[in-house]
């Protein structure tokens, strides 16, 4: 079956400090990937979307930028975190005409 | 562009009673699929029911099922005999099938399960 991992689950970095969020699929090849920001009470906002290794599109200009080194590997990362940059971050695979799937998550607090 | 919209950011229902939340969407596709997720105070997201574009059918799992109008680009869902364990977020996500297979969200509605 397949698994969606993320990590950490919860960071707290200072303004200005770098990020990296990991998230690996396991039991599935060539997915297509996806990392969301969710602000508190809110809905979920699609950040970037990779249909394949090295291939990535942005759907919002931001601070963040986002990496696929492997098929199943997909890393936000920012050089400079912003107080604006807080919130929870949600990485989802789907493959083919699926419904998406959803890892735990990660919130991040920047201070 | 391609929209959804939840109207409802809030809602309630008693324990055992029935709940309809409203989701409508724009889009120019003909050929989509439409889901509602779960967001329980754990923030997993978790599927509650799936709908092609093509059925004319209404999808159904188990207490929840969904009234699709296509020519109305609405899609509620509807929880039958509620339960406290149904307290969370949802999502109505619409998705088509250009490349990358994108996801378009509602804004939510809060349902809360009163005892």
């Amino acid at each position: 079956s397949q698994t969606i991992h993320q990590w950490p689950a919860t960071l707290v970095q200072p303004v200005g400090s770098p990020l990296s969020l990991e998230c690996t699929v396991e039991g599935t090849s060539n997915p297509n990937l996806y990392w969301y920001r969710q602000a508190a009470g809110r809905g979920l906002q699609l950040l970037f979307y990779s249909v394949g290794i090295g291939q990535i599109s942005s759907e919002v200009p931001q601070n963040l930028s986002a990496s696929r080194p492997q098929d199943r590997q997909f890393i936000l990362s920012s050089k400079k975190l912003l107080l604006s940059d807080s919130g929870f971050y949600l990485c989802a695979w789907t493959q083919g005409q699926n419904e998406q799937f959803f890892g735990p998550g990660t919130r991040l607090t920047v201070l | 562009a391609q929209t959804v919209t939840q109207s409802q950011p809030e809602m309630s229902v008693q324990e055992a009673e029935t709940v309809t939340l409203s989701c409508t969407y724009d889009t120019s596709e003909s050929n989509y699929y439409l889901f509602w997720y779960k967001q329980p105070p754990s923030r997993q997201m978790i599927l509650v029911i799936r709908q092609e574009a093509y059925k004319q059918q209404n999808a159904t799992e188990n207490r929840f099922s969904v009234n699709f109008q296509k020519a109305a680009k609405s899609f509620s869902l509807k929880i039958s005999d509620s339960q406290l364990g149904d307290t969370a977020m949802y999502f109505c996500a619409f998705m088509t099938l250009f490349t990358g297979n994108q996801f378009y969200f509602g804004t939510g509605t809060s349902l809360t399960v009163i005892p």
